[in-house]
């Protein structure tokens, strides 16, 4: 089955760690995105990439990375310079931008 | 620049009552507009799309959604409420001017009552 697949379900940070999320899409979209999710806040994008090897900046980029080596791939990394990162992150792909999201089953992380 | 507000972060219903969601839009030129569904611990599932072929939009599990530009509105209806529609609901634009990358609103909490 074609979709989009998020890991690990449930992530522990350690103060001053980096930790990344990993997203794989089989469903051979151009388009892929890492949206956060805050109680009471909707959806708030933090990378996004429309090719492989390429990829810009979100509405809250700082303190995450993100890499797009390949196009199935779109792994995003929070740095230890995100104070906050507990949260609830979905990952997404599409055709293009202006067309239906599939989104991932999302990655609770929370800091021990 | 494009930008989504839902009015009423929680809306409760009784079972077999009317759903309406608000959704107002803010853009500069046409947009795209989609209505998601979330169930707990999940991702999002799209519920409908408008793209301009026609203002009354009709989506899975009798969901449906009018564009009305006058207005900039989107609202999210059903006819009767069921159980399984105990969600949250997000919806969003997409337009040029954001290079189409969808804006999401902070979404609106459906309770259904027995």
């Amino acid at each position: 089955d074609g979709g989009i697949t998020q890991s690990p379900k449930y992530l522990f940070r350690k103060e001053g760690q980096n930790v990344t999320l990993s997203c794989e899409q089989n469903l051979n979209h151009d388009a892929m995105y890492w949206y956060r999710q805050d109680p009471g806040q909707g959806l708030r994008l933090i990378y996004y990439s429309q090719i492989v090897n390429d990829f810009q900046k979100g509405d809250i980029a700082e303190g995450y990375s993100v890499s797009r080596e390949k196009k199935e791939s779109f792994p995003l990394t929070v740095t230890s310079a995100q104070k906050n990162p507990t949260a609830f992150y979905l990952c997404a792909s599409s055709t293009r931008p202006n067309e239906k999201l599939f989104f991932g089953s999302g990655t609770q992380l929370s800091v021990l | 620049a494009q930008s989504v507000t839902q009015l009423g972060s929680h809306v409760s219903v009784s079972e077999g009552a009317l759903v309406l969601l608000r959704c107002n839009y803010s853009s500069s030129v046409p947009p795209y507009l989609f209505w998601y569904v979330q169930y707990p611990n999940q991702g999002l599932q799209l519920l409908l799309k408008y793209t301009s072929a026609a203002t009354l939009v009709k989506g899975i599990n009798d969901f449906e959604a009018e564009f009305k530009k006058s207005e900039t509105s989107f609202h999210l209806t059903k006819p009767s409420a069921h159980m399984s529609d105990a969600a949250e609901y997000f919806c969003a634009v997409s337009e040029a001017g954001g290079s189409y990358i969808p804006t999401f609103g902070r979404g609106t909490s459906l309770i259904v009552h027995p």
